[in-house]
């Protein structure tokens, strides 16, 4: 398995803000993957974040709104700009890793916007 | 595009009985893998067990089994002996083979779990 931490676990922002979004894992991994969770919903893949290159973004999101650093291969940021409540989700950080690859997920991060 | 569904949005079971939660995807790919997750109030995503499209023995994991039936395209979760704890959402989950990267999730089962 893998020990995924992620900071803030929750926050309440305004509109018009920005919050970043930590993501830490406790060994090495290639590929991180940001999921968004919207309330009552499934899990929808935001991007993949590749150490050394630009993440990979799904179709629906962009760079602009949900810009990703990914500075080594244990840690990774995500960044919700210019945030409005439709932006209320939980944001999960996600790893692939064992055999077969499987992906394990961060506890999440809940962000009300008001 | 791979698409998961399930039907049962909401199940209950009485504590010590058995349960099975359903799931249909849709998939032009022969190389795949399946995984349950499980969903507690906590937010918490956790892997219950998962599934590789080239075996045909169904995956165990203790109390948790899977009814692998790919021609048919399903690939249903039975709970035995149901805890209180196995309360939870539960999503089936779909990823393409080799370079798949992105989990398809299907919408979700509630699980209650009645002492």
């Amino acid at each position: 398995s893998a020990v995924i931490s992620q900071k803030p676990s929750r926050d309440i922002c305004q509109r018009g803000t920005s919050l970043t979004i930590q993501c830490q894992v406790d060994s090495q991994v290639t590929m991180m993957f940001w999921y968004r969770q919207q309330p009552g919903q499934s899990l929808t893949l935001i991007a993949t974040a590749n150490q050394g290159s630009e993440a990979t973004y799904e179709s629906g999101f962009v760079i602009d709104k949900f810009p990703i650093s990914r500075p080594n291969l244990t840690f990774s940021t995500l960044t919700v700009s210019n945030m409005s409540p439709e932006d209320s989700s939980i944001y999960l950080c996600s790893v692939k890793r064992g055999g077969p690859e499987t992906q394990y997920f961060g506890p999440g991060t809940r962000l009300l916007v008001l | 595009a791979q698409t998961v569904t399930q039907s049962q949005p909401e199940m209950s079971v009485q504590e010590a009985e058995t349960v099975t939660l359903s799931c249909t995807y849709d998939t032009s790919e022969s190389d795949y893998y399946l995984f349950w997750y499980k969903q507690p109030p906590s937010r918490q995503m956790i892997l219950v067990i998962r599934q590789e499209a080239y075996k045909q023995q169904n995956a165990t994991e203790n109390r948790f089994s899977v009814n692998f039936q790919k021609a048919a395209k399903s690939f249903s979760l039975k709970i035995s002996d149901s805890q209180l704890g196995d309360a939870a959402m539960y999503f089936c989950a779909y990823r393409r083979g080799n370079a798949g990267n992105m989990l398809t999730f299907g919408g979700g089962t509630r699980l209650m779990v009645k002492p």
